[in-house]
């Protein structure tokens, strides 16, 4: 189960940070991903992070705005998106992806999501 | 960065129809896919991994084929509950990118 934090209103410029806290699993056994869906739009996959090792991996788009980390003590994992604009408002996921076995490199695609955190971006 | 393209962008079909969904990478990305169903308001959901490997729990009216930069999510008989948006992810490059969507209507 993937519980993510409250909507977020934010002007532009300033800096969103969503929380993802897992339960019922091991944590270290999946890397969780982050994607998000403008009103009425597609998905865009925003980065992912190995909780094992804490090293995240961003989408080029995202490069230098935003910031994955993870907390194994407490299973909540972070994302961070810095000088926000009016077209990053967004409903944001968190998801796993399993990564032992037969999945290693997260191969089994985005099994668990969370129930999603929309972020406005408005002046 | 591959890019995923997808057609067609909507289908209408009607319950029993056989529908097939085409999912194109921009380079080979071997079998290196996803599908995923999504509902109005709710997550996505995967049914597809692998290219052709069935999520457990999915109904196997559902199927996956191809490989390289070609790919299929066929419904052998569409079900009033399969009436959603469809996408693709590819997550073979440094990149995991989702193809635009197809609503199924």
């Amino acid at each position: 189960q993937l519980v993510q934090s409250g909507a977020e209103v934010k002007k532009p410029g300033a800096t969103a940070i969503i929380s993802c806290k897992g339960s019922r699993y091991t944590f270290s056994d999946y890397y969780i991903h982050w994607v998000r869906q403008a009103p009425g739009k597609g998905l865009e996959w925003v980065g992912l992070i190995d909780p094992e090792d804490g090293v995240p991996l961003f989408a080029e788009n995202f490069q230098g705005r935003v910031t994955i980390t993870a907390d194994t003590s407490t299973e909540t994992t972070y994302m961070e998106l810095s000088s926000l604009r009016s077209d990053d408002t967004a409903l944001y996921y968190c998801a796993t992806a399993y990564r032992l076995g037969s999945c290693s490199g997260g191969t089994c695609g985005l099994d668990f999501w969370g129930q999603g955190t929309l972020v406005t971006v408005s002046s | 960065d591959i890019q995923m393209t997808q057609s067609p962008s909507t289908l209408s079909a009607s319950v029993g129809d056989r529908v097939t969904i085409t999912c194109r990478a921009s380079q080979s990305i071997s079998s290196w896919l996803a599908w995923y169903q999504q509902k109005p308001g709710k997550a996505p959901k995967l049914l597809i991994y692998k290219a052709s490997s069935l999520e457990s729990g999915v109904p196997s009216r559902f199927s996956g084929s191809g490989s390289g930069t070609e790919f299929t999510l066929t419904i052998s008989s569409l079900q009033p509950d399969d009436f959603a948006t469809y996408y693709c992810q590819q997550y073979s490059g440094y990149s995991r990118t989702f193809g635009p969507g197809t609503k199924v209507d």
